[in-house]
């Protein structure tokens, strides 16, 4: 079967790092999104990768290792405003979107 | 502005009653999909569509239903026969290429009473 998993909650310190996890399984693959999502509102497109390596945008990154099935997103310098889920999704062989529970993030002052 | 605009924000229904929730986006995008959102649980899809005239179930279409009559709406029928309606509903568009990103709507949260 398709299957993401990824944490259920992470708690970090404004100004800090935190990395989120992302493993996936999927019949084929053609890469893999986060999206952000304030509760109660409209999820945000924040990266893709589909080759292996680090992208960088800003104070966000996202990383992508195919051979493992395995992603992370970085956030740098937290902010307040960081408190959000993150949302990881797969694209699998049919171009379907194979969607993680989200990762519900806490910043703390 | 571009956007994908749904509406009502908050429903309320009772039980029996049929609702629709409306998705309208002018992005020009070809492809609308319905999406429910349950705590604790991804994203599932309930319909997509890729064209005019043409849509398909996903993985949750029981006791839904759509219709595609415009490439700008893609509305969705919450029917008597959805044993859990409440939830949270997003209608989302994507552009022509295959692995571009989802827009997404701001949401409909439903409640059956």
């Amino acid at each position: 079967g398709q299957n993401i998993d990824q944490p259920t909650e992470m708690t970090a310190t404004e100004g800090a790092i935190v990395q989120i996890n992302c493993t996936y399984q999927t019949s084929g693959f053609n890469g893999l999104f986060w999206y952000q999502q304030h509760a109660g509102e409209a999820p945000t497109f924040l990266s893709y990768n589909v080759l292996d390596g680090l992208e960088e945008k800003g104070r966000f990154s996202s990383f992508l290792s195919r051979s493992k099935g395995y992603s992370y997103l970085l956030l740098k310098e937290l902010q307040m405003k960081d408190s959000a889920s993150y949302l990881c999704a797969a694209l699998d062989s049919n171009y379907q979107l194979i969607w993680g529970a989200g990762t519900k993030l806490i910043i703390k002052p | 502005d571009g956007g994908i605009t749904q509406s009502p924000k908050y429903l309320f229904r009772k039980e029996g009653q049929n609702v629709t929730l409306s998705c309208e986006q002018n992005l020009n995008h070809d492809a609308m999909y319905w999406y429910r959102q349950d705590p604790g649980q991804g994203l599932r899809l309930i319909y997509y569509s890729q064209i005019v005239n043409d849509f398909q179930k996903g993985d949750i279409a029981e006791g839904y239903s759509v219709s595609r009559e415009k490439k700008e709406s893609f509305p969705l029928t919450v029917t008597s026969a959805q044993k859990n309606p409440t939830a949270f509903y997003l209608c989302a568009s994507k552009g022509i290429r295959e692995t571009g990103e989802l827009f997404f709507g701001e949401g409909s949260r439903l409640t059956v009473l």
